[in-house]
């Protein structure tokens, strides 16, 4: 049973344009959210988290919204760069005491010049 | 600023053969995890140890062993390797764990493990 769901396996966006990625989730305990952004090779690393009690977070080019009563969650990128091409990972917690990250399955992004 | 290192980077192992995965970090944090990642899913977490001297399991711990080492210091073990386990492994770190505490896990690059 995916708890965490990122429905769409790629996305492809032209330099400058936005960049949106989706993420469900049907757990609703899960009280905090979180982005990552993973290169080949690589390790994720963390991009931009969101709190339950809020439903935006912005850094930088990146905001993240938060609709509770849905359960979804989006990552905008505003404007998209090349560098920015990347498998995006949404991940959620509960608060139990520590912190079990549950994953979703990955948007690959791709945002060509 | 080496981060969350991992040891090997690369291994093949034969059906049934063990092999420990190391994993070390060095921002002093509380909390280390293992995951894997399987094609077309998302990471999954295998073990993690909220502090030094305790370890509990995840999501998917059969076959797997775990051992914190020191607060640096998190291995995996493989007692006798499966077919079904080849994945790609990653080991992470966070800051700390408690009510309220939603610090960023740091990961590691990855063993990619084959076991034929």
């Amino acid at each position: 049973d995916q708890q965490v769901k990122q429905n769409s396996p790629s996305l492809s966006v032209q330099e400058g344009r936005i960049s949106i990625l989706n993420c469900d989730y049907t757990n609703s305990m899960f009280d905090y959210f979180l982005w990552y952004k993973k290169y080949p090779a690589e390790g994720p690393t963390f991009l931009i988290s969101i709190s339950s009690i809020k439903d935006k977070n912005e850094d930088g080019r990146f905001t993240v919204f938060l609709n509770k009563s849905a359960k979804h969650l989006s990552l905008h990128i505003v404007p998209s760069q090349p560098g920015d091409s990347a498998v995006y990972f949404c991940a959620a917690n509960w608060d139990t005491g520590f912190q079990k990250l549950v994953f979703g399955t990955g948007t690959r992004l791709l945002v060509s010049p | 600023n080496a981060g969350v290192t991992q040891t090997p980077k690369f291994q093949v192992l034969k059906t049934g053969q063990s092999m420990t995965l190391q994993c070390a970090q060095d921002m002093n944090h509380n909390s280390m995890y293992w995951y894997r990642q399987d094609p077309g899913m998302g990471l999954r977490l295998i073990y993690y140890s909220a502090s030094e001297g305790t370890t509990d399991k995840g999501e998917v711990p059969n076959g797997y062993n775990v051992s914190r080492l020191n607060k640096r210091e998190f291995s995996l073990r493989l007692e006798s390797a499966a077919p079904s386990q080849t994945s790609v492994y990653f080991c992470a770190s966070s800051e700390g764990y408690g009510r309220g505490s939603n610090q960023p896990q740091h990961f590691g690059d990855g063993t990619r493990l084959s076991i034929l």
